[in-house]
């Protein structure tokens, strides 16, 4: 599966969208993008995933490049309790097992 | 119930001996892995049933480690002979398979302390 690269720290004020990017130049035709986070001391939670186009759900928005090669996760309206490592996966579908969780991106939602 | 339930949600433990970790995932969730994450670090895959078929085995980093599920129910991660390495929170997580789309459910980890 292909690996992503995504910057090790982000801040973002609260109140503001938090737009957290993610490149995965390896990606392959039947892989999809995966978002999860990690709020300190707990297990990851889903965000959002897609394929080709731009999803949005309650949580989030995934803006994916025309070429796939990079996607960007939309936070629209940061708050504190998003403070959190922020992972981009890429993967098969229902590959969970192959999952590769790099270090992702620290997101700091400062008042 | 609601959500992917580990326990102990700690446990300390004393190099050399045995560690049982336990998940209940989520009702009617066939497929099960297990993780590990040690402190400062991203995922690390270890374990993953899918029904009743031959688990995949793959990210067991050593004969040390097993585990077992019984159809589509709880887990058991065993650790032997623990070793200060083996320190980290092991995460356990469950999803549907099939064709709808299904993400994976994490539980809130087990952190193993191996002293």
């Amino acid at each position: 599966d292909a690996k992503t690269t995504q910057p090790p720290s982000m801040d973002c004020a609260e109140g503001r969208a938090a737009n957290l990017p993610c490149n995965h130049s390896t990606i392959s035709g039947n892989e999809y993008v995966y978002w999860y986070r990690q709020i300190h001391s707990q297990g990851p939670q889903y965000i959002i995933h897609g394929l080709k186009n731009n999803e949005t759900n309650e949580m989030a928005s995934l803006i994916i490049t025309e070429d796939r090669k990079s996607s960007t996760l939309i936070l629209p309206h940061a708050t504190l309790r998003d403070t959190a490592v922020y992972y981009c996966i890429v993967s098969r579908k229902y590959n969970f097992n192959k999952f590769y969780f790099g270090s992702g991106t620290k997101l700091n939602v400062k008042p | 119930g609601a959500g992917v339930s580990q326990s102990p949600s700690n446990k300390v433990t004393e190099k050399g001996k045995d560690v049982e970790l336990r998940c209940d995932p989520i009702s009617g969730h066939t497929a099960l892995y297990w993780y590990r994450q040690r402190l400062g670090q991203g995922l690390e895959f270890l374990i993953y049933f899918q029904g009743n078929s031959a688990p995949d085995k793959s990210g067991l980093p050593s004969d040390r480690f097993s585990a077992e599920r019984t159809g589509e129910s709880v887990s058991t991660l065993t650790i032997q002979r623990t070793q200060q390495e083996d320190s980290a929170v092991y995460l356990c997580a469950s999803s549907f398979t099939g064709e709808a789309d299904t993400e994976a459910f994490f539980g809130q980890g087990t952190r193993l302390t191996v002293v």
